[in-house]
């Protein structure tokens, strides 16, 4: 079965230090999200991308965050400097089109992120 | 802006059936849908209503009522394995953006 892949699993590091996730969307999936869930939240979206182009960034940091889909497959968000307050669960999830087909999305396990 | 309110925790004995509710305040309103999320895993997709009415898979169904901004998730025959956080999210006609609530953490007692 399909699933979406995300590395690292977890990943520690220090404030004002730089740190990438990367996301595999299953093949063929159009559309690729990027949503931090803090404990006890529900996934908050900071990025979705339709192929290559970002569709909607408005909750994203831009002053510190930065995501990209260059070929509109695989994709990288990318935070630097990183804050005490990014400590949360990255989810990366794909569904396989925009709105009528967008309400089905299939979510990777996540990248544990910690600052200290 | 958008808003969901689902509530924080529900209990429930082994067997029974229990009902999550979900109210919701938003602007180009698509549909309705749900995950489940285990402790420490990821979202998995439950059910969709795109219009009014009940869906049903299994032993969960799902209602939505768009005059009255509301839908639910109901659950029979409940089972310990279901005990998880339950996730309505509002999928927007922007280019099928979803807005999750907080979550309901369901848990199911012998």
């Amino acid at each position: 079965e399909a699933e979406v892949a995300q590395s690292p699993r977890y990943k520690i590091t220090e404030k004002s230090q730089a740190v990438a996730f990367w996301c595999d969307p299953i093949s063929g999936h159009a559309t690729l999200y990027w949503y931090r869930q803090i404990l006890g939240q529900g996934p908050e979206l900071l990025v979705q991308f339709q192929d290559e182009s970002v569709v909607d960034d408005s909750q994203l940091p831009k002053d510190r965050f930065s995501a990209e889909r260059l070929k509109g497959v695989d994709s990288t968000l990318k935070i630097q400097p990183a804050e005490l307050g990014d400590s949360a669960m990255y989810l990366c999830a794909s569904s396989s089109g925009l709105a009528g087909n967008s309400y089905e999305q299939y979510f990777g396990p996540g990248t544990r992120l910690t600052v200290t | 802006g958008q808003s969901l309110e689902q509530p924080s925790e529900v209990t429930a004995v082994e067997g029974a059936i229990v009902q999550i509710n979900c109210t919701y305040q938003t602007s180009g309103f698509y549909g309705l849908s749900w995950y489940q999320q285990h402790d420490g895993g990821a979202p998995t997709f439950l059910s969709y209503n795109g219009l009014d009415g009940l869906e049903e898979t299994g032993r969960f169904s799902s209602f939505l009522s768009r005059s009255d901004s509301y839908g639910y998730l109901l659950l029979q025959e409940l089972q310990m394995k279901d005990s998880a956080s339950y996730f309505c999210a509002v999928l927007n006609t922007n280019a099928g953006k979803s807005t999750f609530g907080d979550g309901t953490t369901l848990t199911v007692k012998p």
